[in-house]
Protein backbone atom coordinates (compact mmCIF):
# COMPACT_ATOMS: atom_id res chain seq x y z
CA UNK A 1 0.00 0.00 0.00
CA UNK A 2 1.45 3.15 -1.16
CA UNK A 3 2.21 6.00 1.33
CA UNK A 4 2.99 9.37 0.63
CA UNK A 5 4.61 12.36 3.09
CA UNK A 6 5.44 15.39 3.28
CA UNK A 7 7.69 17.15 5.47
CA UNK A 8 7.73 19.48 6.85
CA UNK A 9 4.43 19.86 7.48
CA UNK A 10 4.36 24.14 8.02
CA UNK A 11 6.89 26.12 6.39
CA UNK A 12 7.15 30.65 6.92
CA UNK A 13 9.38 32.29 5.06
CA UNK A 14 9.97 35.81 4.41
CA UNK A 15 9.64 37.31 0.79
CA UNK A 16 12.49 36.66 -1.44
CA UNK A 17 14.03 33.30 -0.40
CA UNK A 18 14.39 29.87 -2.09
CA UNK A 19 12.81 26.94 -0.54
CA UNK A 20 12.27 23.21 -0.87
CA UNK A 21 9.39 21.38 -0.09
CA UNK A 22 9.80 17.23 0.02
CA UNK A 23 7.88 14.59 -0.38
CA UNK A 24 8.73 10.96 -0.11
CA UNK A 25 6.69 7.93 -0.85
CA UNK A 26 7.36 4.18 0.16
CA UNK A 27 6.36 2.07 -3.19
CA UNK A 28 8.52 3.19 -6.06
CA UNK A 29 6.66 1.40 -9.07
CA UNK A 30 4.63 5.07 -9.52
CA UNK A 31 3.67 5.85 -12.96
CA UNK A 32 4.18 9.66 -12.15
CA UNK A 33 3.97 12.10 -9.45
CA UNK A 34 1.86 15.46 -9.08
CA UNK A 35 2.30 18.39 -7.60
CA UNK A 36 -0.65 20.33 -6.45
CA UNK A 37 -1.54 23.85 -4.77
CA UNK A 38 -4.72 24.63 -2.66
CA UNK A 39 -6.11 27.79 -1.41
CA UNK A 40 -8.23 27.40 2.06
CA UNK A 41 -11.63 26.21 1.03
CA UNK A 42 -10.90 25.35 -1.86
CA UNK A 43 -9.84 23.12 -5.37
CA UNK A 44 -6.47 21.93 -6.52
CA UNK A 45 -4.28 23.47 -8.68
CA UNK A 46 -1.78 21.10 -10.42
CA UNK A 47 1.60 22.97 -10.99
CA UNK A 48 3.49 20.22 -12.10
CA UNK A 49 3.46 16.39 -12.89
CA UNK A 50 6.55 14.24 -13.44
CA UNK A 51 6.20 11.28 -15.62
CA UNK A 52 8.29 8.08 -13.78
CA UNK A 53 11.02 8.00 -16.64
CA UNK A 54 11.67 11.70 -15.94
CA UNK A 55 13.72 13.54 -13.34
CA UNK A 56 12.37 16.74 -13.44
CA UNK A 57 9.99 19.58 -14.77
CA UNK A 58 10.03 22.98 -14.23
CA UNK A 59 7.09 25.99 -14.60
CA UNK A 60 8.23 29.25 -14.42
CA UNK A 61 9.76 29.62 -10.56
CA UNK A 62 8.79 26.18 -9.85
CA UNK A 63 11.28 23.34 -10.29
CA UNK A 64 9.77 19.35 -9.20
CA UNK A 65 12.39 16.56 -9.30
CA UNK A 66 11.61 13.12 -9.21
CA UNK A 67 14.00 10.26 -7.66
CA UNK A 68 12.16 6.78 -7.63
CA UNK A 69 14.47 5.00 -6.37
CA UNK A 70 14.81 6.78 -3.29
CA UNK A 71 11.20 7.26 -3.22
CA UNK A 72 11.39 11.44 -2.93
CA UNK A 73 10.43 13.79 -4.82
CA UNK A 74 11.31 17.98 -4.10
CA UNK A 75 9.65 20.84 -5.45
CA UNK A 76 11.39 24.28 -5.52
CA UNK A 77 10.43 27.78 -5.48
CA UNK A 78 12.44 30.30 -6.50
CA UNK A 79 12.41 33.55 -5.06
CA UNK A 80 8.72 33.04 -3.01
CA UNK A 81 6.36 36.15 -2.96
CA UNK A 82 3.31 36.12 -0.41
CA UNK A 83 1.25 35.20 -3.01
CA UNK A 84 2.82 31.45 -2.98
CA UNK A 85 1.14 30.77 0.29
CA UNK A 86 -0.93 27.99 0.26
CA UNK A 87 -0.90 24.31 1.33
CA UNK A 88 0.94 22.62 -1.12
CA UNK A 89 0.57 18.56 -1.86
CA UNK A 90 2.03 15.64 -3.70
CA UNK A 91 -0.01 12.83 -4.70
CA UNK A 92 1.66 9.69 -6.75
CA UNK A 93 -0.48 7.45 -9.32
CA UNK A 94 0.11 3.56 -8.82
CA UNK A 95 0.85 1.39 -11.96
CA UNK A 96 -2.46 0.18 -12.58
CA UNK A 97 -4.64 2.02 -10.31
CA UNK A 98 -7.18 3.67 -12.65
CA UNK A 99 -7.51 7.40 -11.41
CA UNK A 100 -6.38 6.74 -7.56
CA UNK A 101 -3.99 9.49 -6.30
CA UNK A 102 -2.73 8.92 -3.55
CA UNK A 103 -1.93 12.04 -1.85
CA UNK A 104 0.44 13.05 1.08
CA UNK A 105 -1.03 15.43 4.27
CA UNK A 106 0.78 18.71 2.29
CA UNK A 107 3.43 21.18 3.93
CA UNK A 108 1.56 24.77 4.31
CA UNK A 109 3.11 27.72 3.27
CA UNK A 110 3.07 30.91 4.24
CA UNK A 111 5.47 33.41 2.61
CA UNK A 112 5.31 37.26 5.00
CA UNK A 113 6.18 40.26 3.06
CA UNK B 1 -11.77 25.14 -22.51
CA UNK B 2 -14.08 25.02 -19.08
CA UNK B 3 -12.37 23.77 -16.36
CA UNK B 4 -14.36 20.88 -13.91
CA UNK B 5 -17.50 22.33 -12.38
CA UNK B 6 -18.75 20.90 -9.52
CA UNK B 7 -22.59 21.20 -7.96
CA UNK B 8 -23.69 22.41 -5.55
CA UNK B 9 -20.99 24.26 -4.14
CA UNK B 10 -22.03 24.17 -0.45
CA UNK B 11 -24.82 21.55 1.32
CA UNK B 12 -26.25 21.42 5.07
CA UNK B 13 -28.12 17.86 5.47
CA UNK B 14 -29.17 16.61 8.83
CA UNK B 15 -27.87 12.76 9.60
CA UNK B 16 -29.83 9.96 8.43
CA UNK B 17 -30.53 11.96 4.94
CA UNK B 18 -28.93 11.42 1.54
CA UNK B 19 -27.04 13.58 -0.41
CA UNK B 20 -26.71 13.72 -4.33
CA UNK B 21 -23.30 15.70 -5.69
CA UNK B 22 -22.77 16.02 -9.29
CA UNK B 23 -19.57 16.45 -11.56
CA UNK B 24 -18.72 17.75 -15.07
CA UNK B 25 -15.52 16.99 -16.77
CA UNK B 26 -13.38 19.07 -18.80
CA UNK B 27 -15.16 18.71 -22.48
CA UNK B 28 -13.48 15.75 -24.19
CA UNK B 29 -12.14 14.21 -20.24
CA UNK B 30 -13.38 10.49 -19.97
CA UNK B 31 -12.31 9.66 -17.11
CA UNK B 32 -13.94 11.13 -13.52
CA UNK B 33 -12.38 10.25 -10.08
CA UNK B 34 -14.04 11.31 -6.68
CA UNK B 35 -11.86 12.43 -3.35
CA UNK B 36 -13.01 13.19 0.01
CA UNK B 37 -10.91 16.01 2.00
CA UNK B 38 -11.13 16.38 5.78
CA UNK B 39 -8.62 17.64 8.00
CA UNK B 40 -7.80 14.49 9.95
CA UNK B 41 -7.74 12.02 6.98
CA UNK B 42 -6.49 14.27 4.22
CA UNK B 43 -7.54 13.50 0.83
CA UNK B 44 -8.54 9.92 -0.06
CA UNK B 45 -10.47 8.11 -3.17
CA UNK B 46 -13.54 7.33 -3.63
CA UNK B 47 -14.02 5.67 -6.69
CA UNK B 48 -13.60 6.52 -10.49
CA UNK B 49 -15.25 6.15 -13.57
CA UNK B 50 -15.05 6.09 -17.05
CA UNK B 51 -17.06 5.82 -19.56
CA UNK B 52 -19.49 4.59 -17.20
CA UNK B 53 -18.21 2.17 -15.68
CA UNK B 54 -16.57 2.13 -12.48
CA UNK B 55 -12.80 0.99 -12.90
CA UNK B 56 -11.45 1.52 -9.46
CA UNK B 57 -12.76 2.22 -5.87
CA UNK B 58 -11.12 3.12 -2.93
CA UNK B 59 -11.62 2.02 1.33
CA UNK B 60 -15.33 3.69 1.60
CA UNK B 61 -18.23 1.84 2.97
CA UNK B 62 -21.03 0.99 0.73
CA UNK B 63 -23.47 4.18 1.82
CA UNK B 64 -20.85 6.09 -0.71
CA UNK B 65 -21.85 5.01 -4.49
CA UNK B 66 -21.37 7.14 -7.88
CA UNK B 67 -22.43 7.02 -11.72
CA UNK B 68 -21.43 8.28 -14.74
CA UNK B 69 -23.47 9.22 -17.54
CA UNK B 70 -22.67 8.91 -21.21
CA UNK B 71 -21.71 12.60 -21.51
CA UNK B 72 -18.91 12.13 -18.88
CA UNK B 73 -20.90 13.89 -16.19
CA UNK B 74 -21.01 11.95 -12.64
CA UNK B 75 -22.76 11.62 -9.67
CA UNK B 76 -22.02 10.65 -6.35
CA UNK B 77 -24.46 9.94 -3.71
CA UNK B 78 -24.02 9.23 -0.20
CA UNK B 79 -26.87 7.75 2.18
CA UNK B 80 -27.80 7.40 5.16
CA UNK B 81 -25.63 10.70 5.79
CA UNK B 82 -23.41 10.85 9.44
CA UNK B 83 -21.69 13.46 11.07
CA UNK B 84 -18.15 11.70 9.93
CA UNK B 85 -19.54 12.97 6.39
CA UNK B 86 -18.84 16.67 6.44
CA UNK B 87 -15.46 16.78 4.24
CA UNK B 88 -15.49 18.90 1.20
CA UNK B 89 -15.59 16.58 -1.44
CA UNK B 90 -13.75 17.13 -4.64
CA UNK B 91 -14.16 15.50 -8.34
CA UNK B 92 -10.98 15.26 -10.91
CA UNK B 93 -10.96 14.56 -14.37
CA UNK B 94 -8.84 13.18 -16.83
CA UNK B 95 -8.33 11.94 -20.45
CA UNK B 96 -8.56 8.58 -18.74
CA UNK B 97 -5.79 5.36 -18.65
CA UNK B 98 -3.44 5.50 -16.16
CA UNK B 99 -1.01 8.37 -15.20
CA UNK B 100 -3.00 11.33 -17.12
CA UNK B 101 -2.47 14.41 -15.25
CA UNK B 102 -6.01 15.19 -13.25
CA UNK B 103 -7.53 18.48 -12.86
CA UNK B 104 -9.50 19.09 -9.50
CA UNK B 105 -12.99 21.06 -9.25
CA UNK B 106 -13.46 23.64 -6.78
CA UNK B 107 -15.62 20.57 -4.47
CA UNK B 108 -18.35 20.55 -2.82
CA UNK B 109 -18.56 21.53 0.82
CA UNK B 110 -21.04 18.95 2.66
CA UNK B 111 -21.88 19.71 6.70
CA UNK B 112 -23.75 16.98 8.03
CA UNK B 113 -25.89 18.10 11.55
Amino acid sequence: KQEVTQIPAALSVPEGENLVLNCSFTDSAIYNLQWFRQDPGKGLTSLLLIQSSQREQTSGRLNASLDKSSGRSTLYIAASQPGDSATYLCASAGGTSYGKLTFGQGTILTVHP
Amino acid sequence: KAGVTQTPRYLIKTRGQQVTLSCSPISGHRSVSWYQQTPGQGLQFLFEYFSETQRNKGNFPGRFSGRQFSNSRSEMNVSTLELGDSALYLCASSLGGVGYEQYFGPGTRLTVT
